[in-house]
């Protein structure tokens, strides 16, 4: 299975800062055939079920606010929020699927300084 | 928009089998755009990927549930189902169904349902 490993576990942010949350895997998630990395970033609220944010590393779902980013390739991902908002705070999540069996990262939550 | 309700009991004994159902609204889940995974969430832990069904009926699951697993779907009911045999604590968790897009390949869950909380205890 390929490995996604976040950083940091937790953050705390003040509002309007920046906040950034890396996701590294364990081998690439890039697909030469269609030069896509396969690679999505969901955003969890308390007792919600996650919202897709970013497909493709660093296309943004329809609706999403473009506070929201996402680059890297290959195995170095980085979401960021360029102005932390008091609804942004949350748990994020990574996923690859690239291979077969899909993986997660364990998580980054996102809270208030 | 596309609605997933999951369904099923919440209580279940250990060394059973767990059974759940995803019923789709506002969606087909004979469409070939689209795949149909199920996910689960431990209280206060992370996502864990547990396997997904094509509009084909063919599957995969995670290695390390798959002698237990069985994810099938009716086309008639619009449904998907998850059935996870011998049950432990281990299993207790919030089963989340979703949607997945399928263009030329394998694309990101786009969708999830709200999920339902299964308890394993005798």
């Amino acid at each position: 299975d390929i490995v996604m490993t976040q950083s940091p576990d937790s953050l705390a942010v003040s509002l309007g800062e920046r906040a950034s949350i890396n996701c590294k895997s364990s081998q690439s998630v890039f697909y030469r055939t269609d030069n896509k990395n396969y690679l999505a970033w969901y955003q969890q609220k308390p007792g919600q079920p996650p919202k897709l944010l970013i497909h493709w590393a660093s296309t943004r779902e329809s609706g999403v606010p473009d506070r929201f980013s996402g680059s890297g390739s290959g195995t170095d991902f980085t979401l960021t929020i360029s102005s932390l908002q008091a609804e942004d705070v949350a748990v994020y999540y990574c996923q690859q699927y690239y291979d077969i069996v899909q993986t997660f990262g364990q998580g980054t939550k996102v809270e208030l300084k | 928009q596309v609605q997933l309700q999951e369904s099923g009991p919440g209580l279940v004994k250990p060394s059973q089998t767990l059974s759940l159902t995803c019923t789709v609204s506002d969606g087909s889940i004979s469409s070939n755009s689209y795949y149909w995974s199920w996910i689960r969430q431990p209280a206060g832990k992370g996502l864990e990927w547990i396997g997904h069904i094509y509009d084909s009926g063919s599957t995969n699951y995670s290695p390390s549930l798959k002698s237990r697993l069985t994810i099938s779907k009716d086309t008639s009911k619009n449904q998907v189902s998850l059935r996870l045999g011998s049950v432990t604590a281990a299993d207790t968790a919030v089963y989340f169904c979703a949607r997945g897009v399928r263009g030329a390949t394998v694309e990101s869950i786009d969708y999830w349902g709200q999920g339902t909380l299964v308890t394993v205890s005798s």
